[in-house]
């Protein structure tokens, strides 16, 4: 079956750094979207994106995010200077249309 | 990957025993709706969905009801097994199109005693 691959699985930085998490969605689909999850707290959207721009984005996605699809495979998330707060698993997902949305493992991001 | 849970509500079901977990939604707009499994350190699985048109829909061992009146869903699961042992969340959307977000619940950790 068909997966969502994440990596690294998880990602220990400095506070004010950067860090890119990676995602390969499933290779017939057209919509991307990340994801992120506080311990203990909802599972929260964060951006979707189509056609090589963003479709939508949450108040959580602020200036110091970034998505990107730098060839025909990946799709990044950049945090430009991280946060404590930033300290979370991000789960990327892909979709044909809005059924079949399906999620990867995540990443664990821990901000120190 | 999962809640930790510490206000997490959990339902304790014996093996063989059917499951029923509930999730009220706040949007009376939505019109599609998920149902995921979160198993530790994993993503959130797919298991079932159901369109606002609709007010039940049947899977395999799995049947989402859909109250609209009351903006209510709820999972049903039958001969609940050990690898059922997992938080659930229910998640809408609105619009029915790609690309659009969906909005999850808080989540329910369903426990199955063997």
């Amino acid at each position: 079956e068909p997966e969502v691959t994440q990596t690294p699985s998880h990602q220990v930085t400095q506070m004010g750094q950067e860090v890119i998490l990676r995602c390969v969605p499933i290779s017939n689909h057209l919509y991307f979207y990340w994801y992120r999850q506080i311990l203990g707290q909802k599972v929260e959207f964060l951006v979707s994106f189509y056609n090589n721009e963003i479709s939508e984005k949450s108040e959580i996605f602020d200036d110091q995010f970034s998505v990107e699809r730098p060839d025909g495979s990946n799709f990044t998330l950049k945090i430009r200077s991280t946060k404590l707060e930033d300290s979370a698993m991000y789960f990327c997902a892909s979709s044909p249309l809005i059924r079949g949305y399906t999620f990867g493992s995540g990443t664990r991001l821990t901000v120190v | 990957g999962e809640s930790v849970g510490l206000h997490l509500p959990t339902l304790s079901v014996q093996e063989g025993d059917n499951s029923i977990i509930n999730c009220a939604y706040s949007n009376s707009a939505s019109d599609y709706f998920i149902w995921y499994k979160q198993e530790s350190g994993k993503g959130p699985q797919f298991i079932i969905d159901i369109r606002s048109n609709m007010d039940k829909r049947q899977g395999q061992r799995v049947t989402v009801l859909l109250n609209k009146t009351v903006k209510h869903l709820s999972l049903q699961i039958a001969a609940t097994q050990p690898g059922d042992s997992a938080v659930y969340f229910c998640a809408e959307a609105t619009g029915g199109n790609a690309g659009n977000m969906l909005t999850f619940g808080g989540g329910t950790r369903l426990m199955v005693k063997p």
